[in-house]
């Protein structure tokens, strides 16, 4: 099993659509979790981090569910400038140390 | 938010040429720094991580010898892929962090050896 695992994608949706991603990780043990945005060929820049309590970032709402292991992240009234990737990252180690596994990306395209 | 510089943003080389990437945290102190692939639709896999003053520490599969980092200060890190291989061509990311803040990614460099 992967040790973060992603929806497949692509997701192409209508502008002003909701979409919602998914993410499950493997190791329980895992501390931080995160979700990133990654235009072509550009580095990754932190989306928002997910907490247990689950997080509301203006259009975007991200959860976490520790006891499934799962991870979300919803998009409300997507607009054509969210078309990206969007990695789930989970730092795996989360004994004082910080290493971030990627997922291998959901892409979304909004189209107009 | 913090900035990371890498450069150079891209690299053609020769086969069986060496190549060096330097990464540097521009307004703070990157007690570590992280070292990343991106394949083509594929997640960024870690390569190393590497502490300032000391050797890196390299993931399973890396080859120590093939890619060295070096992180002599604070502020920059430099990974050089030596004799470089068309199977080497790749997108490279560098992050930093500072203690225990998150980390700052970099530009990226990609890759390609022809």
């Amino acid at each position: 099993r992967k040790e973060v695992e992603q929806d497949p994608g692509p997701f192409n949706v209508p502008e002003g659509a909701t979409v919602a991603f998914n993410c499950t990780y493997s190791n329980s043990a895992s501390q931080s979790f995160f979700w990133y945005r990654q235009d072509c060929r550009k580095e990754p820049k932190l989306l928002m981090s997910v907490y247990s309590s689950g997080n509301e970032d203006g259009r975007f709402t991200a959860q976490l569910n520790r006891a499934s292991q799962y991870i979300s992240l919803l998009i409300r009234d997507s607009k054509l400038s969210d078309s990206a990737t969007y990695l789930c990252v989970v730092n795996i180690d989360g004994a004082g140390s910080y290493q971030l596994t990627f997922g291998k990306g959901t892409k979304l395209s909004v189209i107009p | 938010g913090a900035v990371v510089s890498q450069h150079p943003s891209r690299v053609i080389c020769k086969s069986g040429t060496s190549v060096k990437i330097e990464c540097r945290s521009l307004d703070f102190q990157a007690t570590t720094m992280f070292w990343y692939r991106q394949f083509p639709k594929q997640s960024l896999m870690l390569m190393a991580t590497s502490n300032e003053g000391s050797k890196a520490t390299y993931e399973q599969g890396v080859e120590k010898d093939k890619f060295l980092i070096n992180h002599a200060s604070l502020t920059l890190s430099t990974l050089t892929v030596t004799s470089a291989h068309p199977e080497d061509s790749s997108f490279y990311i560098c992050s930093a962090k500072e203690g225990h803040t998150e980390a700052f990614f970099g530009q990226g460099t990609r890759l390609t050896v022809v």
